[in-house]
């Protein structure tokens, strides 16, 4: 099982800031993640697939980076909708995710 | 726009089976570039996949959970369902279905379904 871990668990940041959220895998997924956004009582949107590629309809504030075991997703100017809980998730291997990173309002 | 919905019982009682289906609409089930998807959520916790299925019935189970797990498609409904055998309280949880782009990522997903196992 490739075991995702996400940090921090927890992301206090102020409306108009960037925001950096990490996953790693415990062992190389090359490009093979995706990141989802998930708001209270709502099914999980997914924002990136293939580490970089955003999702049709997904703004350009959110961007995804890295390869084979570290990654990024960053949102560049959050807005108030973007307050929420974003998991990633590897396919290299059976599908996992990560436990999540909660964004909050600093 | 592709969409898809849970329906299935909200109570099972401990050590029976779980059955949830999962239906289609504004798109083929039988398209093939994709799976179709069981993710679970237990209240308050993070994501678990349970398996996936293409349209032919080709299936690949969460290697923890694939003892008690029996996935199936039924094309002529353009739907497809999620059995889960022997449940306990650790199977409550909120079910969604979701499209799998081969054996990929997953969008999009269904509104979700909370399953409570209970006596």
């Amino acid at each position: 099982e490739i075991v995702m871990t996400q940090s921090p668990a927890t992301l206090s940041v102020s409306p108009g800031e960037r925001a950096t959220l990490s996953c790693r895998a415990s062992q190389s997924v090359s490009s093979n993640l995706a990141w989802y956004q998930q708001k209270p009582g709502q099914a999980p949107r997914l924002l990136i697939y293939g580490a970089s590629t955003r999702a049709t309809g997904i703004p350009a504030r959110f961007s995804g980076s890295g390869s084979g075991t570290e990654f990024t997703l960053t949102i560049s100017s959050l807005q108030s909708e973007d307050f929420a809980v974003y998991y990633c998730q590897q396919y290299n291997n059976w599908p996992t995710f990560g436990p999540g990173t909660k964004v909050d309002i600093k | 726009q592709l969409q898809l919905q849970e329906s299935g019982p909200g109570l099972v009682k401990p050590s029976e089976t779980l059955s949830l289906t999962c239906t289609v609409s504004g798109g083929s089930i039988s398209s093939s570039s994709y799976y179709w998807g069981w993710i679970r959520q237990p209240p308050g916790k993070g994501l678990e996949w349970i398996g996936s299925i293409y349209y032919s019935g080709s299936t690949y189970y969460n290697p923890s959970l694939k003892s008690r797990v029996t996935i199936s498609v039924d094309t002529s409904k353009n739907q497809f369902s999620l059995k889960l055998s022997s449940v306990t309280a650790a199977d409550t949880a909120v079910y969604y279905c979701a499209r799998q782009w081969l054996m990929n990522w997953f969008d999009p997903w269904g509104q979700g379904t909370l399953v409570t196992v209970s006596s």
